[in-house]
């Protein structure tokens, strides 16, 4: 069966430091990976997407950036972090041979910009 | 373009109760609608899904019926119980130019006291 993998699990950074989050998936091949931003009280922001590797869709203009470095793992960073961007962040993968299947998300990282 | 609007909340329900959580959408296609829900501090976890008109989806208690001549995909659940309380979210899958493309609602936050 598939799994997905997110760390850390909770972050607290100060303002200006870097950000690597890291998303693997097990038990699938070529799926394609996601990153959302859930503020707080809210809902799903879409942030990138990724159809295979060092293919990157960017949604909205920010200050992170994502990498896919190998076909089962997804990174978002960033150069210097705002408050803007505490939230919990989620990855997701989806079935890239499937027209109309779900996606999966993982556990999420709670990040605390102070 | 595609789209998902869903009730606002929050719900809070006493024990027993019937539920309800109204979602329709708009579509260009041929959309596959589902309906996730998140507890506290996790991801976003598949609750049901319909892939075509007239379908149902159901899992645990909780119902959903594709409804194409309404747009509609409401959740229902005939008895609650304090362990539904979560944040409910619809969402559709819908095949675009770059492939599947996923829309999800903003989310209903259900509280069920005792």
């Amino acid at each position: 069966s598939q799994t997905i993998h997110q760390w850390p699990a909770t972050l607290v950074q100060p303002v200006g430091s870097p950000l690597s989050l890291e998303c693997t998936v097990e038990g699938t091949s070529n799926p394609n990976l996601y990153w959302y931003r859930q503020a707080a009280g809210r809902g799903l922001q879409l942030l990138f997407y990724s159809v295979g590797i060092g293919q990157i869709s960017s949604e909205v203009p920010q200050n992170l950036s994502a990498s896919r470095p190998q076909d089962r793992q997804f990174i978002l960073s960033s150069k210097k972090l705002l408050l803007s961007d505490s939230g919990f962040y989620l990855c997701a993968w989806s079935s890239g041979r499937a027209r109309v299947y779900e996606q999966y998300f993982g556990p999420g990282t709670r990040l605390t910009v102070t | 373009g595609d789209s998902v609007t869903q009730m606002e909340g929050p719900v809070t329900l006493s024990e027993e109760a019937f539920l309800t959580i109204n979602c329709t959408y708009t579509a260009t296609g041929y959309p596959s609608l589902f309906w996730y829900v998140q507890y506290p501090g996790e991801g976003l976890q598949l609750l049901l899904k319909a892939t075509k008109a007239d379908d149902k989806g159901s899992n645990k208690g909780f119902e959903a019926t594709y409804r194409k001549e309404t747009t509609s995909f409401h959740l229902e659940k005939g008895s609650v119980q304090v362990s539904d309380s979560a944040v409910y979210f619809c969402a559709l899958s819908d095949w675009g130019n770059t492939g599947n493309q996923f829309y999800f609602g903003t989310g209903t936050s259900l509280t069920v006291i005792p």
